[in-house]
């Protein structure tokens, strides 16, 4: 089985703060991918991140970084320089070796401040 | 270049009636599945397919029927609306199942049941 946890409901952020979104999961498989997904108010899931378990450097792209600690079973989400654009719901995924669908955590609502 | 269509976009029902949710994606994914997402719970998979005449349940499949009978759509039907059901519905794909494999996303469907 796997299981995802994302235990901040909400997340408040200064505008050009960096922020980050916390991700723990559980599984059994030796292999597994864990993803990153934005929701914005407008209702589309948007992919951000990808990080692999097998990958040995943690996975960037631009403003996100993924910070990947396997031996905890964490992957947090790193936003730096926060903007107003980036106030939306978070989810966190994973998918296991031979799994056929992503599992997905309850969410992060992340609201930047000016 | 559409992606993953899916209609409605909103859907009111009275319990009992049936209804079915379209989804059509153009970018010759095997892999389709529904999800709905509901507040708190993040989203959770009713039903998936790996390609054209097969299917399977996911976590939550109890009330819903799909079928796949091309490639390209994966219709989602809800046999007798019950107001359980209220949920914003999300169909996804992805060229395959691996690791890597990120999904593509609809709009959604933002469904009543009264």
């Amino acid at each position: 089985a796997q299981k995802i946890t994302q235990t901040q409901p909400g997340m408040f952020v200064q505008e050009k703060e960096a922020v980050t979104l916390d991700c723990t999961y559980d599984t059994s498989d030796q292999s597994y991918g864990l993803f990153w997904y934005k929701q914005p108010s407008s209702g589309e899931m948007i992919f951000l991140i990808y990080q692999g378990s097998y990958d040995e450097q943690n996975a960037t792209e631009g403003r996100y970084s993924l910070n990947f600690q396997k031996a905890r079973k964490s992957a947090n989400l790193v936003i730096s320089a926060s903007q107003l654009g980036d106030s939306a719901m978070y989810f966190c995924a994973m998918r296991g070796t031979g799994r056929r669908a992503l599992t997905f955590g309850s969410g992060t609502r992340l609201q930047v401040q000016p | 270049n559409a992606g993953v269509t899916q209609t409605p976009k909103f859907q009111v029902l009275k319990t009992g009636q049936s209804m079915t949710l379209q989804c059509a994606q153009d970018m010759n994914h095997e892999y389709m599945s529904w999800y709905r997402q509901d507040p708190g719970m993040g989203l959770r998979l009713i039903h998936y397919s790996v390609g054209a005449g097969i299917t399977d349940q996911g976590e939550v499949p109890n009330g819903y029927n799909v079928s796949r009978s091309t490639t390209e759509d994966f219709p989602l039907r809800l046999l007798s609306a019950a107001p359980s059901q209220t949920s914003v519905y999300f169909c996804a794909s992805s060229y395959g199942t691996g690791l890597v494999e990120k999904l593509f996303f609809g709009s959604g469907t933002q469904l009543s049941v009264l």
